[in-house]
């Protein structure tokens, strides 16, 4: 099936540094891809749309100059997270989709704490 | 204002029984709906989903089941197993399941007691 790569599961780091994520498509070309972001408790929330080869669309509220998305190839997207607060400390899950109808399929998340 | 409700946040059944999961959504447009487990600290894994142009939809133990009249969805697990132990979250999309604008409901945890 599907599989969805996400790198690092778990990161700490100090406020005021950025930090980047990193989802891979290992076995299919996802032209689009989804951040999400998930509060304790909470549903996951669409963060932005990763497009390859264009402009990333983000959901109204998002900062882009701070989650700073790119898809540089079919395979590839990454989450920037930059100037980190302790406020930005979340669980962040990208996820992609092969072909429709087949479900989304979501990578292992990554714990992102700022201290 | 939550589009998709998941109002039990928590759901004990014993082995061996059903487990039933409960998703209300408010927005007429949503025609594809989803679900996913959940263990913590992992992403979300995909379960099953259907399409506004059923009623029904079953994969082994899961079976989906959508009115639409009533705006209700609900996910049947029979017969519950330990392992499926897990948080479940209902999905929907207004683009056929063609794009990633997921919303997602808040999530039942689903303890099932050997």
């Amino acid at each position: 099936g599907a599989v969805v790569s996400q790198h690092p599961s778990r990161v700490i780091c100090k406020s005021g540094t950025s930090v980047k994520i990193e989802c891979r498509s290992l076995d299919f070309q996802a032209t689009t891809m989804f951040w999400y972001r998930q509060f304790p408790k909470q549903s996951l929330m669409l963060m932005a749309t990763s497009n390859e080869g264009s402009k990333a669309t983000y959901e109204q509220g998002v900062e882009k100059d701070k989650f700073l998305i790119n898809h540089a190839s079919l395979t590839l997207s990454t989450l920037t997270v930059t100037s980190a607060h302790p406020e930005d400390s979340s669980f962040y899950i990208c996820s992609a989709m092969r072909r429709r109808g087949d479900g989304y399929t979501f990578g292992s998340g990554t714990r992102l704490t700022v201290v | 204002d939550q589009q998709v409700k998941q109002n039990s946040p928590s759901l004990s059944v014993q082995e061996g029984r059903i487990s039933i999961l409960n998703c209300d959504y408010t927005n007429s447009m949503f025609d594809y709906f989803l679900w996913y487990k959940k263990y913590p600290a992992e992403g979300p894994t995909f379960l099953i989903s259907i399409s506004s142009i059923k009623d029904k939809n079953e994969d082994g133990r899961f079976t989906v089941f959508l009115n639409k009249s009533a705006k209700h969805l609900s996910l049947h697990i029979v017969p519950s197993q330990p392992g499926d132990s897990a948080v479940y979250f209902c999905a929907a999309s207004a683009y056929g399941g063609s794009q990633g604008n997921l919303i997602f409901g808040k999530g039942t945890k689903l303890s099932v007691k050997p």
